[in-house]
């Protein structure tokens, strides 16, 4: 298995400011995929994050709004940068063991 | 381009009732596909798997590829089973190994 902590568990963050969230992993795993649930929606990957390399981003999502960072094989970072109310979300942080995907208890984010 | 499609946000049923959540999916190539389930108050967590084929907390899944359909089951629902479950796929190959795509959930409510 994997346990994965994440920081801060919530905040509430004015319109136009940033918000890092940290990703701690028990153990050293390769790849960690970053996620966001939007009220009422289901989950979207944002993001995979590969140590020693830039981040991969999906479709719809770009490094300027939602920067990662990846300094070692059990720590990322997402920014969630210039915030807007539509940004109210959780997000999740994510990692692969095998067959399975262990998720972070994610990090709830309310804009004003 | 993948997708997976779970037709009912909400299912309510009686203790001891069966229950079926549906999930449908859209992929080219070979589908990996799972259930996760998100308890009141704690983290997505994964129930199972079709690879392995098993039966966890009575619940089972079979592939149907004809279908495209991969619906979970349970003959006598219990009321420690009311959560939000998730159907997902894995994507394979190339730089999408190991990313999931999410369906939209489905809030399963077992009353007494």
């Amino acid at each position: 298995s994997a346990v994965i902590s994440q920081k801060p568990s919530r905040d509430i963050c004015q319109r136009g400011t940033s918000l890092t969230i940290q990703c701690q992993v028990d153990s050293q795993v390769t790849m960690m995929f970053w996620y966001r649930q939007q009220p009422g929606q289901s989950l979207t990957l944002i993001a995979t994050a590969n140590q020693g390399s830039e981040a991969t981003y999906e479709s719809g999502f770009v490094i300027d709004k939602f920067p990662i960072s990846r300094p070692n094989l059990t720590f990322s970072t997402l920014t969630v940068s210039n915030m807007s109310p539509e940004d109210s979300s959780i997000y999740l942080c994510s990692v692969s063991r095998g067959d399975t995907q262990y998720f972070g208890p994610g990090t709830r984010l309310t804009v004003l | 381009a993948q997708r997976v499609t779970q037709p009912e946000k909400l299912l309510s049923v009686f203790k001891g009732a069966p229950v079926e959540l549906k999930c449908n999916y859209s992929y080219s190539g070979s589908p990996e596909l799972f259930w996760y389930v998100q308890y009141s108050r704690q983290r997505l967590q994964l129930l199972l798997r079709h690879i392995s084929r098993e039966s966890i907390k009575g619940f089972t899944a079979d592939l149907n590829k004809g279908e495209t359909s991969f619906h979970l089951k349970k003959p006598f629902a219990q009321e420690e089973d009311s959560a939000m479950y998730y159907c997902a796929l894995k994507r394979a190959g190339g730089t999408s190994y190991g990313k999931l795509t999410f369906g939209q959930g489905t809030i399963l409510t077992v009353h007494p």
